[in-house]
């Protein structure tokens, strides 16, 4: 069975701390690992990462894929409170039936 | 404004009646996707469209249905035989269904069944 396991399910840091959130995966002939911010409704896309070893970085965001270790991480450095919200991960299936299989999110929390 | 509609926000029902949630993208997007979510769970796919006129069962399709007649459209019902329907529902959508092709999400519909 697909799965994708998020943690820490929940952080509460401070402004200016940096977080890593991690993400691993057993997925069916998996092709790509997606993260998302939700904050309260829908998710929003953040990084699609498809090869291993190559870092995607958007302003103090970052992710990067090891497909051999069947893991990614987000970090996210200099938090603010808007980067509160729950980050999901979600890896992709390739082949006949292509779909996402979602881990439960992690819940970051910044506080002033 | 190009992007994915869900309509209603909010939608309460009585348990034992059937509910339709509406999407609609104007994203001229092939593959379209319905994903409940649960407090604390991550999303689970009901039913997924790679092309009008078909549409697979997803990981937890029992007690609902879905159609495709149009591109644009993916409607999906709730029905009585659904035995927990109350949940946040999200509809997404993707250029095509190839695993490489980010999935881009509507604003969702929160069901209460009383």
């Amino acid at each position: 069975e697909d799965k994708v396991v998020q943690s820490p399910l929940s952080l509460v840091v401070h402004e200016g701390d940096t977080v890593t959130l991690n993400c691993s995966y057993e997925v069916t002939n998996f092709r790509s690992l997606l993260w998302y911010k939700q904050e309260k409704k829908a998710p929003t896309f953040l990084f699609m990462l498809t090869s291993s070893g190559i870092e995607k970085k958007s302003g103090r965001l970052s992710s990067i894929l090891d497909k051999k270790e069947l893991f990614s991480i987000l970090n996210i450095t200099a938090t603010q409170t808007g980067d509160s919200a729950v980050y999901l991960c979600a890896g992709i299936t390739q082949g006949g039936s292509e779909k996402l299989v979602f881990g439960k999110g992690t819940k970051l929390t910044v506080n002033p | 404004d190009g992007g994915i509609t869900q309509s209603p926000k909010y939608l309460f029902r009585k348990e034992g009646q059937n509910v339709t949630l509406s999407c609609e993208q104007n994203l001229n997007h092939d593959a379209m996707y319905w994903y409940r979510q649960d407090p604390g769970q991550g999303l689970r796919l009901i039913y997924y469209s790679q092309i009008v006129n078909d549409f697979q069962k997803g990981d937890i399709a029992e007690g609902y249905s879905v159609s495709r007649e149009k591109k644009e459209s993916f409607p999906l019902t709730v029905t009585s035989a659904q035995k927990n329907p109350t949940a946040f529902y999200l509809c997404a959508s993707s250029r095509q269904n190839r695993g490489t092709d980010t999935q881009y999400f509507g604003p969702g519909t929160r069901l209460t069944v009383l």
